[in-house]
């Protein structure tokens, strides 16, 4: 069974930095295409980036409205996705999921860790 | 972007009713289309991905249907478990981006 469990959210000041993880088992890590997804509260679904496998060059893509701020990464070794949010903004506050991402559509999530910015 | 629009942004319905979402995409998208269902407090969870394939252990009264830039997720026969908030998504180009949203209530 697919198993995702984010971690590593927290409240921060604006302009501040936090680490994500996401915690997998159940499938071969190694050879998934991973996405984090966001909500904020209240509101709709956000895609925030995607990272490929590392034979696939461990591409990322992102959002606009994270790109140069947010960085995905990945240790197969260790099963875990990583988020770095840097220069984090109040309008990044929301709940951040983690998921597989088969050909752009997603198909398991993990149970989301909360991200406040606020000062 | 592609930007995807869904209708209508809220609907009520009683068990057992036959209802229908659906979700416009500002440009073609082939059948990058996936349906979503999110409950209060949960992760979402993949209903149906390719605009029309079910997802495995999704059950049948759910559909979907479309392609190009018009797509309808319809629910037939309406169970309790079923009122939820539903989201499209297109995979088709980078960003990927989500419908707004349609809640679905009881009446």
């Amino acid at each position: 069974e697919v198993h995702l469990v984010e971690s590593g959210g927290g409240l921060v000041k604006p302009g501040g930095s936090l680490r994500l993880s996401c915690a997998a088992s159940g499938f071969t890590f190694s050879n998934a295409w991973l996405s984090w997804v966001r909500q904020a509260p209240g509101k709709g679904l956000e895609w925030v980036g995607r990272i490929k496998t590392v034979t696939d060059v461990g591409t990322t893509e992102y959002a606009a409205s994270v790109k140069g701020r947010f960085t995905l990464s990945r240790d197969d070794s260790k099963n875990t996705l990583y988020l770095q949010l840097n220069s984090l903004k109040t309008e990044d506050t929301a709940m951040y999921y983690c998921t597989t991402a088969v050909y752009g559509f997603f198909d398991y999530w993990g149970q989301g860790t909360l991200v406040t910015v606020s000062s | 972007d592609i930007q995807m629009t869904q209708s209508p942004s809220a609907l009520s319905a009683s068990v057992g009713d036959r209802v229908s979402i659906t979700c416009r995409a500002s440009q073609n998208i082939d059948s990058y289309l996936s349906w979503y269902q999110q409950k209060p407090g949960r992760a979402p969870k993949l209903l149906i991905y390719a605009a029309s394939t079910l997802q495995s252990g999704v059950p049948s009264r759910f559909s979907g249907s479309g392609s190009g830039t018009d797509f309808t997720l319809t629910i037939s026969g309406l169970q309790l478990e079923d009122f939820a908030t539903y989201y499209c998504q297109q995979s088709d180009i980078i960003p990927f981006t989500f419908g707004q949203g349609t809640k679905l209530e009881i009446k």
